[in-house]
């Protein structure tokens, strides 16, 4: 079955202490991307990757790294976790359908830092 | 900038149709999309619209693009409470850097009383 999958799909964490949320998609696709998504303010981009060994940020990056070493993985790394990157966090891989992007989004994780 | 509203908060009755408006600022804009958010899940591609274009029906789902103004709309026939749902306006921005980046509004939350 085509999909993204993200792990975990739940974290409470302290402030400080490192952590990543994985992201993985079966479908061969190479733009992915990292999204939060928080009340009011919808989904912003913190990351995206339009391929093996590029990445690149969004709109959102301070406080998360990201890395592409192989097409199917894009894990979100969060160095130093503050209560502010308390979120939803979505995952996203897409492809190119003629001019347009079919994006697909994995099922979220929900991160909690106190 | 870019910028995608939406209206917060929607309620209908079962049977009615519901009208789902979102408003956008980047001319550039190649595709727009609605997106469905379950609770608990990731978001579901609902359907979208070429620039290009002016309307475009796919079943229950009407959707109105009126492209002078920047607006968008969803009109769902017969709405069931199995729609409820947060829905997402979101226009993937780039022009021909067809970087697949999507711009999200803040989702407006379609209640469906029986």
């Amino acid at each position: 079955e085509a999909q993204v999958t993200q792990n975990p799909r739940y974290l409470i964490t302290v402030t400080g202490k490192k952590l990543t949320v994985t992201c993985s998609q079966n479908m061969n696709h190479e733009y992915m991307s990292w999204y939060r998504q928080d009340p009011g303010l919808g989904l912003r981009q913190i990351y995206y990757s339009m391929n093996v060994e590029v990445t690149d940020k969004g709109d959102v990056p301070e406080g998360y790294k990201v890395s592409r070493k192989e097409k199917r993985n894009f894990p979100l790394i969060l160095e130093s976790p503050s209560p502010n990157q308390t979120s939803l966090y979505f995952c996203a891989s897409s492809y190119k359908k003629g001019h347009n992007y079919e994006q697909y989004f994995g099922p979220g994780t929900r991160l909690t830092v106190t | 900038g870019e910028d995608v509203e939406q209206s917060l908060f929607l309620s209908v009755r079962e049977g009615d149709s519901s009208v789902i408006n979102c408003t956008y600022t980047d001319s550039s804009s190649t595709y727009l999309y609605w997106y469905k958010q379950e609770p608990g899940a990731g978001l579901q591609l609902l359907t979208y619209i070429f620039s290009n274009m002016d309307m475009k029906q796919d079943q229950r789902l009407t959707v109105l693009l009126n492209k002078k103004d920047k607006h968008l709309s969803l009109r769902i026939a017969d709405t069931q409470t199995g729609d409820s749902a947060i829905y997402f306006c979101a226009e993937r921005i780039g022009g021909s850097s067809n970087t697949g980046k999507l711009i999200f509004g803040q989702g407006t939350t379609l209640q469906v009383k029986p």
